[in-house]
């Protein structure tokens, strides 16, 4: 069973710069498997945020990006708001229709 | 704009069937590159794509769940609906449907979500 691995949590001050990543338990993260990310606050939804590794959703403010760094996908958060406060779940496609999802990152901007 | 909404019942009692629909407005659920899927969420836990459905019938089912689940869809409608049979308290969680864009491999647009809770 894949399990796409998350940092647990991070702690980001307000102006200043994250980057969450997004691995596989066994192996490396490539373009090939289309990673996604998502926002969620508490009671909502998840928000796109990130498709095809670094395509921002419509409205998704400039300061979130995506990549491939080493052998994972990461999302950066340059210039931190209050309002990024949130948990965040990346997506990856891992071949013959199985999409799975991280296990997702708790950032707190204090 | 495309907006999905769940409705179904928010208790199900252990051993029985939890069943949602999924309604889509402002689009068809016809045709283009969507698949329409089902993700959950348990209390305090992480999203797991439950499996998902193409207009034309043709499934995904997540191997962990493939043997309680029926997705199934009613273009007429505009619907597709969720059915898992032989629940335990394991399968209470925050049951989202979600359009897959395959091209992408996105989750592009979400509905608010339904509360299910399996309890006696």
């Amino acid at each position: 069973q894949t399990v796409v691995t998350q940092e647990p949590s991070f702690s980001v001050s307000p102006g200043g710069t994250v980057t969450l990543t997004c691995g596989l338990s066994s192996g490396s993260v490539s373009s090939t498997n289309n990673p996604s990310w998502y926002q969620q606050t508490p009671g909502q939804a998840p928000r796109t945020l990130i498709y095809s590794t670094n395509t921002r959703s419509s409205g998704v403010p400039d300061r979130f990006s995506g990549s491939i760094l080493g052998n994972k996908a990461a999302l950066t958060i340059t210039g931190a708001q209050a309002d990024d406060e949130s948990d965040y779940y990346c997506v990856l496609y891992m071949g013959s229709g199985s999409y799975v999802f991280g296990t997702g990152t708790k950032v707190t901007v204090l | 704009q495309v907006q999905l909404q769940e409705s179904g019942p928010g208790l199900v009692k252990p051993s029985q069937t939890l069943s949602l629909t999924c309604t889509v407005s402002g689009g068809s659920i016809s045709g283009g590159d969507y698949y329409w899927s089902w993700i959950r969420q348990p209390p305090g836990k992480g999203l797991e794509c439950i499996g998902y459905i193409y207009y034309s019938g043709s499934t995904y089912y997540n191997p962990s769940l493939k043997s309680r689940l029926t997705i199934s869809v009613d273009t007429s409608k505009n619907q597709f609906s969720l059915k898992l049979s032989s629940v335990t308290a394991a399968d209470t969680a925050v049951y989202y449907c979600s359009r897959l864009t395959v091209a992408k491999d996105v989750f592009d647009i979400w509905g608010p979500g339904a509360v299910v809770t399996v309890s006696s």
